[in-house]
């Protein structure tokens, strides 16, 4: 079955820190596509990225870069040179075959940062 | 209007009454999802609308009654709730294409629901 595992619950970093949050995945499938959402205090869920199965290669946007390893099925996210407005809740997030155009999505780590 | 868009922002309502939540997508996107965030949990999926199927999380209990009269609208009825329906609902919706393709999901800003 499919799984998402966030294990960091929580983060709680000062301002200009670099910071990573895990991702670790399940899947039978050899096709499949991995997401990131930021949620802020707002509360409206905001996609940041889609990577699929195919596509190993890191991705980079300003600050925010994606590690992505089939070998150890995670795909991290980090942030470089973190600020006050970065601070939300992060979640990752699984589509595959069986589920089709659904998410299964991960417990969410809640990043905060410090000033 | 632009994206997806929810109204109410906020609903406070008893257990004997009657509201519904409505979402609108501006995106063109060819299904739609109701989503419950309850604190402390994970995203809970719980009704799906895509290419006029529906498909529902068998744990929602019957107080909750989706409708979709398009593509573009999407509606949550509730009925008789219970304080634990208390919970941040979100609309989100997505294209599927026919190449499989597992597109992304965009979220409106959410109903915070409290149920008295």
């Amino acid at each position: 079955a499919q799984k998402v595992t966030q294990a960091q619950t929580e983060i709680s970093v000062v301002e200009k820190e670099d910071v990573t949050l895990d991702c670790v995945y399940e899947t039978r499938d050899t096709t499949y596509y991995l997401f990131w959402y930021k949620q802020p205090p707002s509360g409206e869920l905001v996609f940041l990225i889609r990577r699929n199965s195919f596509d190993e290669q890191n991705e980079i946007s300003g600050r925010y870069s994606w590690n992505f390893q089939k070998s150890t099925s995670s795909f991290n996210f980090t942030i470089t040179a973190s600020q006050v407005v970065d601070s939300a809740v992060y979640f990752c997030a699984l589509s595959d075959y069986y589920i089709r155009y659904q998410l299964i999505w991960g417990a969410g780590t809640k990043l905060i940062i410090k000033p | 209007e632009t994206g997806v868009t929810q109204t109410p922002r906020h609903l406070v309502m008893g257990m004997t009454n009657k509201k519904s939540l409505k979402c609108e997508q501006h995106l063109g996107h060819n299904a739609m999802y109701w989503y419950k965030q309850s604190a402390k949990k994970p995203l809970e999926l719980m009704f799906v609308y895509s290419l006029e199927e529906r498909v529902e999380n068998n744990s929602v209990p019957s107080r909750f009654s989706p409708e979709c009269p398009n593509s573009s609208h999407l509606f949550l009825h509730l009925h008789t709730l219970q304080p634990e329906d208390s919970a941040l609902y979100l609309c989100a919706s997505s294209q599927i294409s026919g190449s499989g393709a597992y597109n992304e999901q965009f979220f409106g800003p959410g109903t915070r629901l409290t149920v008295l």
